[in-house]
């Protein structure tokens, strides 16, 4: 299977702990995409890399979040101090950078603060 | 910001029925994307529109992007259990190709 690919697909944490999410693009796509979706919401931009670059940051992404890219291939969600709000699936999406081209998703990871 | 308003919110017919579904915006859109979302998993592409006045079929399925580029519509024919989900669209604009989404519509078909 070649499609995005998230690993853990479910994580449940204490409240306080952090926790790392972690997306592998389609091949050769050089955009990934962090949203984020809670229960009967569409998703919501969290933040995008083109390549390593990352070029946009919502405002949603407080400062407990961070997202990585070292080397422009797979990309790592962090979040610190998880609070009960930070429960929410964590979808990750790739696309070439091409005008008007497909973004396509992954599965996503389903996070869960007790 | 750009909002994508959809409606109906919630959607329950019988079998065999036609539905139509609507994504709108006072924003213009450079393409827009109708999705498919299953409980617990991620969103599903069905088509992506990038022309004003641009209709594409897939099977049942209908989409039209409007001549404005600002609103879309999903059309489904003879509705089967099968088509049950949570139907998103979601809009990129020129120079900034993230994908703004619409609040959903989550349709039941009743066998």
């Amino acid at each position: 299977d070649t499609g995005v690919s998230q690993d853990p697909r479910h994580k449940i944490t204490k409240r306080g702990q952090n926790v790392t999410f972690r997306c592998d693009p389609i091949s050769e796509h050089n955009r990934l995409y962090w949203y984020r979706q809670t229960l009967g919401q569409g998703p919501e931009f969290l933040t995008y890399f083109q390549n390593e670059a990352q070029l946009e940051k919502s405002r949603l992404l407080s400062d407990r979040f961070s997202a990585e890219r070292p080397k422009g291939s797979f990309s790592t969600l962090e979040i610190q101090r998880t609070e009960q709000g930070d429960s929410a699936m964590y979808l990750c999406a790739s696309s070439l950078d091409i005008r008007g081209n497909t973004i396509y998703f992954g599965e996503g990871s389903w996070l869960t603060v007790v | 910001t750009q909002l994508l308003e959809q409606s109906p919110q919630f959607l329950s017919i019988q079998e065999g029925e036609n539905l139509t579904v609507y994504c709108n915006s006072s924003s213009v859109f450079s393409s827009l994307q109708w999705y498919r979302q299953e409980p617990g998993e991620g969103p599903v592409l069905l088509v992506t529109v990038v022309t004003g006045g641009e209709v594409k079929k897939l099977k049942r399925l209908t989409f039209q992007f409007g001549d404005a580029r600002k609103d879309s519509s999903l059309h489904i024919t003879a509705a089967q259990p099968g088509d049950t989900g949570l139907y998103l669209c979601a809009g990129a604009s020129w120079g900034n190709e993230k994908l703004t989404f619409g609040t959903g519509t989550r349709l039941t078909i009743i066998p």
